[in-house]
């Protein structure tokens, strides 16, 4: 069974810009998770969705949005890109239920100049 | 809220030593626990999880135990190998995922031949 896939694996912006980030999850998974991965603030929960509804977010300002298709797939935007957004964006997905195990993808590296 | 305290490191270790890398957590219910592994240039892999009390996850070598006495999940392997170095996250999810992963700050671990 093919893992998690992001897209693109690098990313180059400039401050002011937007961008989006793809992610297709594990077959028959159904809930998506997005991470940001910084060395100073560590890894840190941004949203999750689930049939294509946002059911949780953590505490990231509201350029950082998302949505999911009903194939299951994600995509995440930033809008009005900051250097602070510089980082690894992880994506996870998994089974619905409780106290289900979430399976990354390799990442998207963003680095706003 | 929850958190996860781990030994950030870097640990460096010669190749068949011991290893153990002390993960404690702090949450409102009762969490399930993972280990994961992060490898230069790739996103997070599972290593192993416990989902209740006295559990004991394993997996390639690594345990782990799930002790709600002290609120612990220490990563243990009786002999490394210079395979083994990455970094490695301790995290919690509490609330069936609601409010994500919880992660700690990562432990470098460093296997020299």
């Amino acid at each position: 069974k093919a893992g998690v896939t992001q897209t693109p694996r690098y990313l180059i912006k400039t401050r002011g810009q937007q961008v989006t980030l793809s992610c297709s999850p594990i077959s028959g998974h159904r809930s998506v998770s997005w991470y940001q991965q910084t060395p100073g603030q560590g890894l840190q929960f941004l949203f999750e969705y689930f049939s294509e509804t946002q059911r949780n977010k953590g505490n990231f300002p509201g350029r950082f949005s998302g949505r999911q298709f009903s194939n299951s797939r994600s995509e995440m935007n930033v809008s009005t890109l900051e250097l602070g957004d510089s980082a690894l964006y992880l994506c996870a997905s998994s089974l619905p239920g409780p106290e289900d195990t979430q399976y990354f993808g390799p990442g998207t590296r963003l680095t706003v100049l | 809220g929850d958190s996860v305290t781990q030994m950030e490191g870097p640990v460096t270790l010669s190749e068949e030593a011991f290893l153990t890398i002390n993960c404690t957590y702090t949450a409102t219910g009762y969490p399930s626990l993972f280990w994961y592994v992060q490898y230069p240039g790739e996103g997070l892999q599972l290593l192993l999880k416990a989902t209740k009390a006295d559990d004991k996850g394993s997996n390639k070598g690594f345990e782990a135990t799930y002790r709600k006495e002290t609120t612990s999940f220490h990563l243990e392997k009786g002999s490394v190998q210079v395979s083994d170095s990455a970094v490695y996250f301790c995290a919690l999810s509490d609330r069936g995922g609601a409010d994500g992963l919880t992660f700690g700050k990562g432990t470098h671990l460093i296997i020299q031949p």
